[in-house]
């Protein structure tokens, strides 16, 4: 069975920093991975997905993400967070077929 | 045209009502998906539709009743519901030239039930 586990319901870091959320995955077949983001009442968006070949992937609005198989990751990080980044953060895995597992989120919290 | 909209955007029933929440796109998309979402949690996949046949039902209760009168409207009939079934619900539709391709989502209907 496919899951998705992801470190640290909220992380919070200043303007300009780092942003690093962890997502960790099982899977017995290879998996599609996919980082969304939610906006308070709106609905997800896609930020970046790994399928097949390059294992570090580049998303939208600066975030990329790095698939580790030996790790079962697939980390997603930007180099220097703004105060637009703060909203919800869903890893998700999909290993064929319409479900998609969607890890419980990660609030990320900016400070000024 | 890469939108997904859904209407009503908030919508308050009592138990005995009968209400819809509707869904629609105009990309093309042959997949539909409706998801339920609890406050701080993430969205719960409830039923999908493939070429506007029903593919996937997540043991969803009776009260909730999809339909997808074409390709592009994806609907979902509400009927005795409980007040534990408040949360926003979101469709979302994707390609189906492959299980993992991209789901775009609404903005979703945030359902409350009194």
């Amino acid at each position: 069975a496919q899951s998705v586990t992801q470190l640290g319901s909220h992380v919070s870091v200043s303007e300009g920093a780092l942003v690093l959320l962890r997502c960790n995955y099982s899977s017995s077949v290879p998996p599609y991975l996919f980082w969304y983001v939610q906006y308070p009442n709106q609905g997800l968006q896609l930020l970046l997905k790994y399928t097949t070949g390059a294992t570090l992937v580049k998303g939208i609005n600066g975030f990329e993400a790095e698939f580790k198989k030996s790790e079962t990751s697939f980390h997603l990080t930007k180099p220097s967070a703004h105060m637009s980044d703060a909203a919800e953060y869903f890893c998700a895995v999909n290993t064929g077929g319409f479900k998609t597992i969607f890890g419980a989120g990660t609030r990320l919290f900016v400070k000024a | 045209d890469t939108e997904v909209t859904q209407t009503p955007k908030h919508l308050v029933m009592g138990m005995t009502n009968k209400k819809s929440l509707k869904c629609e796109q105009h990309m093309g998309h042959r997949a539909m998906y409706w998801y339920k979402q609890k406050a701080k949690k993430p969205p719960e996949l409830m039923f999908v539709y493939s070429y506007e046949k029903l593919s996937i039902n997540e043991s969803v209760p009776s009260r909730f009743s999809p339909e997808c009168p074409n390709s592009s409207l994806l609907n979902l009939h509400l009927h005795a519901l409980q007040p534990e079934d408040s949360a926003l619900y979101l469709c979302a539709s994707s390609t189906e030239r492959s299980t993992h391709d991209t789901q775009y989502f609404g903005p979703g209907t945030r359902l409350t039930v009194l």
